[in-house]
């Protein structure tokens, strides 16, 4: 089973605010990852936090990190119909970076 | 920048065939890391490079699977007598070295194998 747990499907509006809620259970995790996959292409990182931090803001993203509960969560402001992808959570451990990788959540955004 | 290369983007075999995927990671990157990714799944890691040298190796990768990087610049993956499981997404990756951070990892758009 994956140690990186996320929900497998959201659907919103354009326009509303999409908010992808990821939890994680090592706790020495370093660096926390958003990754996007289109159909039939890799990852494409869209942002990554460091642990001591709680919150990190890029445009219309938006990750919060709640160390106590391992949450963390992505909201997209405004979500567009080419924000429809499957998002990937990831943490990184130790000074090797591996990487440990949750089952992805699809975004539709219906228009 | 032209970013993380994989060749080919899609490999059909049949069963007991022997494959290779190259990975050309961006250029100034001494890691180089193979995933590999099921339908439904997130990416799982099979093996990491920093500069030529094979640093760790996932339980996945069986001995039907080879790695190599000989001169710290772009990696091959080898399946020997491939099955029918093997078919899967291959994903590369490639980071700076991390020192006292780690970098985030830039990946391909993955080689797709299927096996009939």
């Amino acid at each position: 089973g994956e140690d990186v747990e996320q929900s497998l499907f959201l659907s919103v509006r354009e326009g509303d605010s999409s908010v992808i809620n990821c939890t994680y259970t090592d706790s020495s995790s370093t660096y926390l990852y958003w990754y996007k996959q289109e159909p039939g292409a890799g990852l494409q990182l869209l942002t990554y936090i460091f642990s001591n931090m709680d919150m990190k803001q890029d445009q219309r993203l938006t990750v919060l990190l709640n160390k106590k509960d391992k949450h963390l969560s992505l909201r997209i402001a405004d979500t567009q119909t080419g924000d429809s992808a499957i998002y990937f959570c990831a943490e990184s451990i130790g000074r090797d970076n591996d990487m440990r990788f949750g089952a992805g959540t699809r975004l539709t955004v219906k228009p | 920048d032209t970013g993380v290369s994989q060749d080919p983007r899609h490999k059909i075999t049949k069963r007991g065939q022997n494959v290779t995927f190259r990975c050309d990671p961006i250029s100034e990157h001494n890691r180089l890391y193979w995933y590999r990714q099921t339908l439904g799944q997130g990416p799982e890691f099979l093996t990491y490079f920093q500069n030529e040298a094979q640093l760790e190796k996932s339980r996945l990768l069986s001995d039907r699977f080879s790695a190599e990087r000989p001169k710290g610049s772009f990696s091959t993956l080898e399946i020997q007598r491939t099955e029918q499981g093997d078919s899967a997404m291959y994903l590369c990756a490639s980071s700076p070295a991390g020192g006292l951070s780690n970098q985030p990892q830039h990946f391909g758009d993955g080689t797709r194998l299927s096996i009939l």
